[in-house]
């Protein structure tokens, strides 16, 4: 069984531009979330989904985070415009039921705002 | 929710056991105590969880005291691939599922 995962890996990108991080959760996970840990931070959640309506966003940043999972599948977030603080790892994780049921971690997308 | 303590760092020496205390005082009647790790450059990986009985898994066991104001989660035989940090976290019952996330403790296994 795949595991999640995340593309790209890495992205460099300037200040002002737009990045777009994609999510693919495990097949059947009706639940997914978006964390981030920026330098120097602790890991910080920032939503959930479950299926294809967001059920806990309190932890996106700003506006200039928007995140989608169209059709329940594949989630994607874009930042728009990159500002330098947005630096850092943004995890996903999967699970098949919300609650108190393990997550399952994506390695991360690295990105960094120059 | 009830917020944790672990110390910064600790060494391990491998084959031996691993020891990784927590202190959650202000922890409610129902919430449980989870351990995730994270391995560095990987995402955080479940590890075992429990509410008030002492629970056993292929990766750890995990005591929690009879106040369950403290817990501790035993690798019985560290190995080099358990280096990693490791989080105790505390969720309600009623949880959506966010995990929040402290500092960690930073255990590095020597040989």
């Amino acid at each position: 069984e795949a595991g999640v995962t995340q593309f790209p890996s890495h992205s460099v990108i300037e200040k002002g531009q737009t990045v777009t991080l994609r999510c693919d959760p495990i097949s059947g996970h009706d639940n997914l979330y978006w964390y981030r840990r920026v330098m120097g931070k602790e890991i910080k959640f920032l939503l959930h989904f479950v299926k294809e309506s967001k059920q806990d966003e309190s932890g996106m940043p700003n506006n200039r985070f928007l995140a989608e999972r169209t059709g329940g599948t594949y989630s994607t977030l874009k930042v728009q415009p990159a500002e330098l603080e947005d630096s850092g790892v943004y995890f996903c994780a999967s699970s098949p039921l919300a609650g108190l049921y393990e997550q399952y971690f994506g390695p991360g997308t690295r990105l960094t705002v120059t | 929710d009830a917020k944790t303590t672990q110390p910064t760092s600790m060494d391990c020496a491998e084959g031996r056991a691993a020891n990784l205390p927590c202190n959650h005082s202000t922890i409610s009647g129902n919430e449980y105590v989870y351990w995730y790790r994270q391995i560095h450059s990987q995402g955080p990986q479940y590890i075992i969880h429990g509410l008030k009985n002492n629970e056993t898994n292929e990766m750890a066991s995990l005591i929690i005291t009879e106040d369950r104001k403290s817990s501790t989660l035993i690798l019985p035989h560290a190995t080099l691939r358990d280096t990693a940090v490791y989080y105790c976290i505390v969720r309600p019952s009623d949880s959506w599922g966010k995990l929040q996330f402290g500092a960690g403790t930073q255990v590095v296994v020597t040989p």
